[in-house]
């Protein structure tokens, strides 16, 4: 288990552009996370999976923006016509449902990826 | 609405300083827990301690402990004997745990925290 994937780390692209980003939680995990993070600032939430199942999205998340995760596996994140002020990091996390696992396991709270940077040009 | 508080944007100390970095936070819920991550250069959230709100033990691994006071919503950070290896931004985390929750984390802004040699 090599812990949570994001894949690209990095992305440029020109604004008005599509661009998508992909997650890979730890595997027995049922919970799945998207953030964002922009310079000098804490993570924000974005959305929110159980299993293959949207629970929840903010109201960060404009209607450019599209996660999936089809058969409760990988995450994707779309973001349509790209602005500038998308420019950020975009954080994965898993999960277990909070109160598993013991202190120290890895499971025990959530696991971050190492995300991904995007730069909208 | 739940709110991080952490007050100190940036410290710097000297190797070997013990350096105490300070969350407050904010919410209605009864039960929640406190976190701290840790995100060196690479980017990467590294999971440090998570803490019951019913549970205000204090709490010592290593170099690091954790203060948490509930009446005074407080869960400071403190490393003893700093090491250069400590630098990095150090983030408090709030998540509401009450039925139906969905767990998500609140954030703190962070603290830049570097350790000269």
């Amino acid at each position: 288990d090599t812990g949570v994937s994001q894949n690209p780390r990095h992305k440029i692209t020109k604004r008005g552009q599509n661009v998508t980003f992909r997650c890979d939680p730890i595997s027995e995990h049922n919970r799945l996370y998207w953030y964002r993070q922009t310079l000098g600032q804490g993570p924000e939430f974005l959305t929110y999976f159980q299993n293959e199942a949207q629970l929840e999205k903010s109201r960060l998340l404009s209607d450019r923006f599209s996660a999936e995760r089809p058969k409760g596996s990988f995450s994707t994140l779309e973001i349509q016509r790209t602005e500038q002020g998308d420019s950020a990091m975009y954080l994965c996390a898993s999960s277990l449902l909070m109160g598993q696992g013991a202190p120290g396991e890895k499971n025990y709270g959530y696991t971050f990826g190492s995300g991904t940077r995007l730069t909208v040009v | 609405a739940q709110k991080v508080t952490q007050a100190q944007t940036e410290i710097s100390v000297v190797e070997k300083e013990d350096v105490t970095l300070d969350c407050v936070y904010e919410t209605r819920d009864t039960t929640y827990y406190l976190f701290w991550y840790k995100q060196p250069p690479s980017g990467e959230l590294v999971f440090l301690i998570r803490r019951n709100s019913f549970d205000e033990q204090n709490e010592i691994s290593g170099r690091y402990s954790w203060n948490f006071q509930k009446s005074t919503s407080s869960f400071n950070f403190t490393i003893t004997a700093s090491q250069v290896v400590d630098s990095a931004v150090y983030f408090c985390a709030l998540s509401d745990i009450s039925g139906g929750s969905n767990y998500k984390l609140t954030f703190g802004k962070g603290t830049l925290l570097t350790v000269n040699p």
